[in-house]
């Protein structure tokens, strides 16, 4: 079956310090991968998607970046935080096309606090 | 663009009480919709989808209809329990695209009071 794992969990850093939020998934080949943010009391907004290896899209301009180094293996990185990027993050992913197109299956979730 | 509006509550009900969260969307196309549930400090998980118009999608005693002409897919439930306290997000999939285009509502926090 497929799995979802991202890490750390739990995340505390002050501005201006770097970023790194890891996202992998087992048992399916060329997911797509996606990272939402979810700020506290709001929605879900998409930050980044990938189709494929070294294919990232961006949805929101920002001081975040994404990378996908591998098939099943999606980073979040920043150089320099900032108070405004406090949140929790979502990695998911998804086949697009398949029966199950449109759902997507989310990680466990990594809460970022910047002070 | 496509977006989905969602009742944000906070909801506060009983034990064995009568849900309905509202939701409704707007969309060019014919979307797929879908209700997700957020336990607390857990990721999203899929709690039911329906694909066309009147399709009923149910699962955990949930259930939510497809209807094109009020362009709602409004999630109920006849006696919630406290293990139901959750945030719901209502949400569509433009499958026009390349990629599963996901859209989510806002989010209602439910609340069940024993």
């Amino acid at each position: 079956s497929q799995t979802i794992h991202q890490w750390p969990a739990t995340l505390v850093q002050p501005v201006g310090s770097p970023l790194s939020l890891e996202c992998t998934v087992e048992g399916t080949s060329n997911p797509n991968l996606y990272w939402y943010r979810q700020a506290a009391g709001r929605g879900l907004q998409l930050l980044f998607y990938s189709v494929g290896i070294g294919q990232i899209s961006s949805e929101v301009p920002q001081n975040l970046s994404a990378s996908r180094p591998q098939d099943r293996q999606f980073i979040l990185s920043s150089k320099k935080l900032l108070l405004s990027d406090s949140g929790f993050y979502l990695c998911a992913w998804s086949v697009w096309g398949s029966t199950y197109a449109g759902e997507l299956f989310f990680g466990e979730g990594s809460r970022l606090t910047v002070l | 663009g496509d977006s989905v509006t969602q009742m944000e509550g906070p909801v506060t009900l009983s034990e064995e009480a009568f849900l309905t969260i509202n939701c409704t969307y707007t969309a060019t196309g014919y979307p797929s919709l879908f209700w997700y549930v957020q336990y607390p400090g857990e990721g999203l998980q899929l709690l039911l989808k329906a694909t066309k118009a009147d399709d009923k999608g149910s699962n955990k005693g949930f259930e939510a209809t497809y209807r094109k002409e009020t362009t709602s897919f409004h999630l109920e439930k006849g006696s919630v329990q406290v293990s139901d306290s959750a945030v719901y997000f209502c949400a569509l999939s433009d499958i026009r695209t390349s990629y599963d285009k996901v859209i989510f509502g806002p989010g209602t926090s439910l609340s069940v009071i024993p």
